[in-house]
């Protein structure tokens, strides 16, 4: 079947750590996107990319980094800089970029300790 | 920032029940996409209507847009308790797709 898989399902951060959240795709598909969504909110777009070795920011990107070397990977590095990382992330992809429609995985939840 | 805004937040119904929500936005439109989220999990895709359209159905779904007053409901028929989750307007301006902060739907068996 194909999807998307976003690791591990559940993170927690120390004070001072970066940690990284694992996006895998096996649709064949170009775009790849970072949410955050916070409780009871919409998402927040952190990054995206519409092909490989190139990526954009989103509205939210400070305190995150992304790397494409793969059209199958897209992972979200969540860096200490990020002063407020609770949250619930998403990843999600699509065709091509331009509005289509998006896949999503089931999300990672990331706490601090 | 979102663009699409829902309405109501939170809605609660028998099974059996038709549900509609709506969702208002501000800037023109590509298209306008509606994805349901069960709690705890990812968003999936439920409809896409193009900014020429109307009025689109798929199953239980009815989607409609006005682009004159910048809104669209989706309405559930015979809703199930299987319905019960989140439902996102995402509206997509010159490839920047915005969500909607959701409509929260409690359908009670």
């Amino acid at each position: 079947d194909g999807g998307i898989t976003q690791s591990p399902k559940y993170l927690f951060r120390k004070e001072g750590q970066n940690v990284t959240l694992s996006c895998e795709q096996n649709l064949n598909h170009d775009a790849m996107y970072w949410y955050r969504q916070d409780p009871g909110q919409g998402l927040r777009l952190i990054y995206y990319s519409q092909i490989v070795n190139d990526f954009q920011k989103g509205d939210i990107a400070e305190g995150y980094s992304v790397s494409r070397e793969k059209k199958e990977s897209f992972p979200l590095t969540v860096t200490s800089a990020q002063k407020n990382p609770t949250a619930f992330y998403l990843c999600a992809s699509s065709i091509t970029g331009g509005g289509q429609p998006q896949h999503f995985g089931d999300g990672t939840r990331l706490s601090i300790l | 920032s979102q663009q699409g805004e829902e309405d109501p937040q939170a809605l609660s119904i028998q099974e059996g029940e038709n549900a509609t929500m709506n969702c208002s936005y501000k800037t023109s439109i590509n298209n306008l996409q509606w994805y349901r989220q069960n709690s705890g999990r990812g968003l999936v895709h439920l409809i896409l209507i193009r900014s020429n359209e109307r009025e689109k159905h798929s199953g239980r779904l009815r989607v409609t847009l006005d682009t004159s007053k910048k809104s669209s409901s989706l309405l559930i028929t015979a809703s199930r308790a299987a319905d019960t989750a989140s439902y996102f307007c995402a509206t997509d301006n010159n490839n920047d797709m915005r969500f909607g902060a959701g409509t929260r739907l409690t359908v009670k068996p």
